[in-house]
């Protein structure tokens, strides 16, 4: 069983430059999350896809979009990017409408934003 | 914002029992209490999960309170390697289920 993926590890961007990170969900899951975290908080809901579309969304502005392909992995894209979105960006993916749907987190990308 | 209080940090000696408490008194009848834990910049590792009854699996139990409004996650035999910090979370089973996640309490194994 292979589990959540995500690339890069890593990645350093300047301001108002535009980014995209992406995502491979475990296998069987067919429900993207993701979550921003700032250093030292915790996680932070940015918005879920199941089946392609926009199951959810927590308090970011529009410049954060994301697409769910068939094969359930997905992107999250951030425009005019600013130094406040230098975060931890977490993917978790799930299985929904099985008999469990608990979400696994990937390993994270560390976006720098200068 | 996060519906469940936890101690900020903790201390355990390493081969003693880990036991965490969390607070969530106003959880609903519908919502499961979840716990993950993070060691330093990795993504949050699932532990357990229950609605009202006590859990258990292979990295640690979940003892819930009767009328469901705290809970405690113990580490039967913590190691060095269960330094992390540790998320209760409730989260309802129903809707974009999202996980909303509080400071945390950060357990520090000592030798």
């Amino acid at each position: 069983e292979t589990g959540v993926t995500q690339s890069p590890t890593h990645l350093i961007k300047t301001r108002g430059q535009q980014v995209t990170l992406r995502c491979s969900s475990q296998s069987g899951h067919n429900t993207v999350s993701w979550y921003q975290q700032a250093l030292g908080q915790g996680p932070q809901f940015i918005f879920q896809y199941y089946r392609e579309e926009e199951n959810g969304r927590g308090n970011f502005p529009p410049r954060f979009s994301g697409l769910q392909f068939p094969n359930y992995s997905s992107e999250l894209n951030v425009n005019a990017l600013e130094l406040d979105d230098s975060a931890l960006y977490l993917c978790a993916s799930s299985l929904s409408g099985g008999s469990t749907d608990t979400q696994y987190f990937g390993p994270g990308t560390r976006l720098t934003v200068l | 914002d996060a519906k469940t209080t936890q101690p900020t940090s903790m201390d355990c000696a390493e081969g003693r029992a880990a036991n965490l408490p969390c607070n969530h008194s106003t959880i609903s009848g519908n919502e499961y209490v979840y716990w993950y834990r993070q060691i330093h910049s990795q993504g949050p590792q699932y532990i357990i999960h229950g609605l009202k009854n006590n859990e258990t699996n292979e990295m640690a139990s979940l003892i819930i309170t009767e009328d469901r409004k705290s809970s405690t996650l113990i580490l039967p035999h913590a190691t060095l390697r269960d330094t992390a910090v540790y998320y209760c979370i409730v989260r309802a089973d129903w809707g974009a289920q999202k996980l909303v996640f509080g400071q945390g309490t950060r357990l520090t194994i000592n030798p």
